[in-house]
């Protein structure tokens, strides 16, 4: 089955500066890649997504970037706030659908210096 | 519009009971799923429902069973609990067809004792 590994575990910035999230996974046949942040005692919730057509997407402050050869997606978040402070979970998934379900990095837990 | 609803939030449960954790969506979609998550260990797959009158085991589904009752509600069953089991619980579903993306709900906390 799929294998996704996350690093770092735990990553401290200072506001304002860039953080970045590292994924790679196991199963070529993987082709969507979302983002969950998870506040504590909230759920998980979708913040971004990629599919592996293509390259790199962004949504403002947040971009993912995937190589398919290398089998790694990244997160960035740029002029980092506050509020960004949370659990970032990567995860991966084969199939047309998300009917066989999505393997999940451990996590990284994002603190923001202020 | 709930999105996905699950119950109990909070239970405390002796070694050796059973319990069902409820889930219910709606939003029509066709997947449902049931996690787990403990420190350090991210949200693993217990058992999940493609669609409707279909169920297949995850990552982890050793003393968990699970029932599709209908194409909105997915439960989970705990016949004997075992504090291996605490943990948080999260719901979930996805539309599958035309989009990927999983929605989960609020989470339900159990505690064995």
């Amino acid at each position: 089955g799929e294998n996704v590994e996350q690093h770092p575990s735990t990553l401290s910035v200072q506001e304002g500066d860039s953080a970045v999230i590292k994924c790679t996974y196991s199963d070529s046949a993987s082709n969507y890649f979302p983002w969950y942040k998870q506040e504590l005692g909230k759920r998980p919730q979708l913040i971004i997504d990629i599919r592996s057509n293509v390259g790199e997407k962004k949504d403002q402050r947040i971009a993912v970037t995937l190589n398919k050869t290398a089998k790694h997606f990244s997160l960035h978040i740029t002029e980092t706030q506050p509020e960004d402070s949370a659990v970032y979970f990567c995860a991966a998934s084969r199939g047309g659908g998300g009917a066989d379900g999505l393997t999940f990095g451990k996590g990284t837990h994002l603190i923001i210096q202020p | 519009n709930a999105g996905v609803t699950q119950t109990p939030k909070f239970q405390v449960l002796k070694t050796g009971q059973s319990m069902t954790l409820q889930c219910a969506q709606d939003m029509n979609h066709n997947s449902m799923y049931w996690y787990r998550q403990d420190p350090g260990m991210g949200l693993r797959l217990i058992y999940y429902s493609a669609s409707e009158g279909t169920t297949d085991k995850g990552e982890v589904p050793n003393g968990y069973n699970v029932s599709r009752l209908n194409k909105r509600e997915f439960s989970l069953r705990l016949e004997s609990a075992a504090p291996s089991q605490t943990s948080v619980y999260f719901c979930a579903s996805s539309e599958a067809r035309q989009t990927n993306t999983i929605y989960f709900g609020e989470g339900s906390w159990l505690t064995v004792v």
